[in-house]
């Protein structure tokens, strides 16, 4: 079990780029989240999936934003045209059952 | 509605006991969480409790939780420098998101 890894680590963009992130979740969890998190903040939970579905979609997750989650084990988040507000640090968690949830390292975005 | 409250900031002194607290707003909440986060790192859990339980222990982490005040405390026991972080209360409702307070930055001093 070597817990859950996202890849970048950290990613440094211009505006109008689009970026993609990928979270590899633990082997076997079915159910993988996104969260995003801003400076001095709590994380904000953007959608959630279970195995391949997208079952839930925050009101945070705007049209420029997209997750997918194609065989049902590894994510990937991406943003067109980024803006500078979407400057934050992008936290996946993933679960085997709805009780606890293990969090990534997080990728960190700026947008110059 | 949901929200969860914590204060900003807390300072102990390294051996003292450190009590964190949370308020949420949501009674259906199920489970309560508490997380651990370092600079520039994820989320890690800590302990998390079933909201028909009063308390938890777990080595020197100790949950209580007053479910009629909608209260969560974490104390932490011979806090250590190691313990400096910033530590986030989370609850989770019917759904499987959790909702994050904005956390309480903790420094242990010698």
């Amino acid at each position: 079990d070597t817990g859950v890894s996202q890849n970048p680590r950290h990613k440094i963009t211009k505006r109008g780029q689009n970026v993609t992130f990928r979270c590899d979740p633990i082997s076997e969890h079915n159910r993988l989240y996104w969260y995003r998190q801003t400076l001095g903040q709590g994380p904000e939970f953007l959608t959630y999936f279970q195995n391949e579905a997208q079952l839930e979609k925050s009101r945070l997750l705007s049209d420029r934003f997209s997750a997918e989650r194609p065989k049902g084990s590894f994510s990937t988040l991406e943003i067109q045209r980024t803006e500078q507000g979407d400057s934050a640090m992008y936290l996946c968690a993933s679960s085997s059952d709805r009780q606890v949830q293990y969090f990534g390292p997080g990728t960190r975005l700026t947008v110059t | 509605g949901e929200d969860v409250e914590q204060s900003l900031f807390l300072s102990v002194r390294e051996g003292d006991s450190s009590v964190i607290n949370c308020t949420y707003t949501d009674s259906s909440s199920t489970y309560l969480y508490w997380y651990k986060q370092e600079p520039g790192a994820g989320l890690q859990l800590l302990t998390y409790i079933f909201s028909n339980m009063d308390m938890k222990q777990d080595q020197r982490l100790t949950v209580l939780l007053n479910k009629k005040d909608k209260h969560l405390s974490l104390r932490i026991a011979d806090t250590q420098t190691g313990d400096s972080a910033i530590y986030f209360c989370a609850e989770s409702i019917d759904t499987d998101k959790l909702i994050f307070g904005t956390g309480t930055r903790l420094q242990v001093f010698p």
